[in-house]
């Protein structure tokens, strides 16, 4: 059982370039979600998903893309990066049974934009 | 709206001293729940606490203890004879009841010495 898994663990990016951070769970959560964190500001929701082919804008949804085409996947596509994008990503899934409901967090990944 | 305020952003003390981490939240649901998360060194974000609004009780665990009071929004976190071992940022959260989004406090970054 890894968990919640987040590759890669780092990422140089140059304005303008895409790329997508991977997510995997193998909980059987049906929740998952994306945050940033930022200095000072802790973490802040990207997107979420509530189940396979539903998802949601939190509250910095801006720049960013996703999907959830199975239970395990939440993959997050930045389209076009900016520096305003360095961050450290964190992916999360729970699961509904007696929560809301500790969020098993990835690793993270460390993401810079030059 | 939901807002959590970590308003010590560093707290350093001698090891075995007790310390405190104050966390203020705000919220217009009656059903909600509250977390706390540490995230040493190395990144990862580990999973504390988690309690409800409807229970009021104060946990302890080991050193750790948290104390809920409603009556000020207030969810405080102390540490009981301190070690160098608990320096780590640790954040405080907020999700309402049957939503899977958490909002985050800044943090404190906790530093003990030696």
């Amino acid at each position: 059982n890894a968990g919640v898994t987040q590759t890669p663990k780092f990422q140089v990016l140059k304005t303008g370039q895409s790329m997508t951070l991977q997510c995997a769970q193998d909980m059987n959560h049906e929740y998952m979600s994306w945050y940033r964190q930022d200095p000072g500001m802790g973490l802040r929701l990207i997107h979420y998903s509530v189940g396979a082919g539903i998802t949601d804008q939190g509250e910095v949804p801006n720049g960013y893309n996703v999907s959830r085409s199975t239970t395990e996947d939440f993959p997050l596509r930045l389209l076009s990066a900016a520096p305003s994008q360095t961050s450290v990503y964190f992916c999360a899934s729970s699961t509904p049974t007696g929560g809301p409901y500790e969020q098993y967090f990835g690793p993270g990944t460390r993401l810079t934009v030059t | 709206a939901q807002k959590v305020t970590q308003a010590q952003t560093e707290i350093s003390v001698v090891e075995k001293e007790d310390v405190t981490l104050d966390c203020v939240y705000e919220t217009r649901d009656t059903t909600y729940y509250l977390f706390w998360y540490k995230q040493p060194p190395s990144g990862e974000l580990v999973f504390l606490i988690r309690r409800n609004s409807f229970d009021e009780q104060n946990e302890i665990s080991g050193r750790y203890s948290w104390n809920f009071q409603k009556s000020t929004s207030s969810f405080n976190f102390t540490i009981t004879a301190s070690q160098v071992v608990d320096s780590a940022v640790y954040f405080c959260a907020l999700g309402a009841s049957g939503a899977q989004k958490l909002v985050f406090g800044q943090g404190t970054r906790l530093t003990i010495n030696p």
